[in-house]
This record gives C-alpha cells, structure tokens and sequence, in this order.
C-alpha cells in the first residue's frame, strides 16, 4: 500500500483565492481526519468521516472551511476565502477503525503545505 | 484545545544517551500513543498503552503510563542520531459511538553525534 496520499504537497495563493487540498486514504481504512499544525496552535484535529460520512466538524475553524468525502477512496478539504492566517501544514489520516484497541492508530499522509499571501 | 502537555518543549543529547519525554494530560483517556514527526513529514505511530497498563515496551522504546496523576513518559534508550525528530503523544477518548485523538504540544529531540 502506497499510504495515505495527499496533494498538493505545497500551494502558495494570495487572499481571497480558493484552496483545495486532496487526499486518498489507505484502502479498507473506515476512518479519515483532516488535522491542521501550525507553530502557535499545535496539531488541531478540523473534522473526521467514518464510511464517508462527516462524525464531527467541530474543529472546522469557520464557514470559510468545508470538507467532503465522496467515496471510501477520495476526500477534499476547502478554504474559500483563504487568508493570509489560514496558512499552515494540513496533514490528512486514516485509520481501520475506533475503540480502544489498536484500531484507532492513525496513519498520517506527508501533509499539503499551504502558504497564504 | 489540545489535550497533552509536553516536557521538555525541546531536549538536545548526544547519541548513545537516553532521552526522557513526559506528557500531562487533562481528562479521562482509554489509551495513549506516541507519534515522531521527522521534518517536513507526516507524523508517525510509535506505540499504544491503554489505560489499564503501565508499562510497555517496543524495541528502544519504553512507556510509562500513570493515570493517578494523568502523566505518560516515553524513554528512547541508547539514542541515535537518526531519532532527532519532535514526539508527540496523543490521547484517545473512547465515548462508545465517537473517539477523539488529541495531541500534545510535542517535544523537539536533537541527538548529535
């Protein structure tokens, strides 16, 4: 398995444009997260799907943010309108499963890079 | 919010020395794990305790888990210079139908040679 996939790994846009990042989860995987790092805030987890569907959004920053999951094998994570403070590391995992067996371990894609002019 | 504190924010040793992180925590967990984040990269599992262990071993690695004082330590034994990396733990809570990972600070290791 190649992991978990995710481009761009950097994109550089001025304000006001529109972000997309991408990601492919590891096959049979049911769990995938979007998590954002940045230096002042640390590794903050946005959303989580299970089957595709989204469990929890509470950490999407604002409505300018929106992820979908359309199919066990493709997610998208959009900023529309991006600013300059959105600009950080957002990385994307997966995992087989939850509970408090080792299910729950996440795998971790390289991260997409996102600068913000 | 995040849920784990670390300590020391960052630690510099030369290779051959062992390297002690700690990690405090908040609430009540089911289990905790420790990730490495090389730079530029994705984080990357390490090992799991669960909350009825105390101890676990894998390789050079050792974990500490005390739920008493809600603290976790990882000890990388006879360290490398390739173990220069930020650590991170990260706790999970299990509510039976949503689990939540949340991640610590991280701690910064240099191992020189």
């Amino acid at each position: 398995d190649a992991g978990v996939i995710q481009s761009p790994r950097h994109e550089v846009t001025e304000m006001g444009q529109e972000v997309t990042l991408r990601c492919k989860p590891i096959s049979g995987h049911d769990y995938l997260f979007w998590y954002r790092q940045t230096m002042m805030r640390g590794l903050e987890l946005l959303i989580y799907f299970n089957n595709n569907v989204p469990i929890d959004d509470s950490g999407m920053p604002e409505d300018r943010f929106s992820a979908k999951m359309p199919n066990a094998s493709f997610s998208t994570l959009k900023i529309q309108p991006s600013e300059p403070r959105d600009s950080a590391v957002y990385f994307c995992a997966s995992s087989p499963g939850q509970g408090v067996d080792g299910a729950n371990v996440l795998t971790f894609g390289a991260g997409s890079r996102l600068t913000v002019l | 919010s995040q849920q784990g504190e670390e300590d020391p924010q960052a630690l510099s040793i030369q290779e051959g020395e062992n390297a002690t992180m700690n990690c405090s925590y908040k609430t009540s967990i089911n289990n905790l794990q420790w990730y490495r984040q090389n730079s530029g990269r994705g984080l990357v599992h390490l090992i799991l305790i669960r909350s009825n262990e105390r101890e676990k071993h894998s390789g050079r690695l050792r974990v500490t888990l005390d739920t008493s004082k809600k603290s976790s330590s990882l000890l990388i034994t006879a360290s490398r210079a390739a173990d220069t990396a930020s650590y991170f733990c990260a706790t999970l809570l299990y509510t039976g139908t949503a689990s939540k990972l949340t991640f610590g600070t991280g701690t910064r290791l240099q191992v020189t040679l």
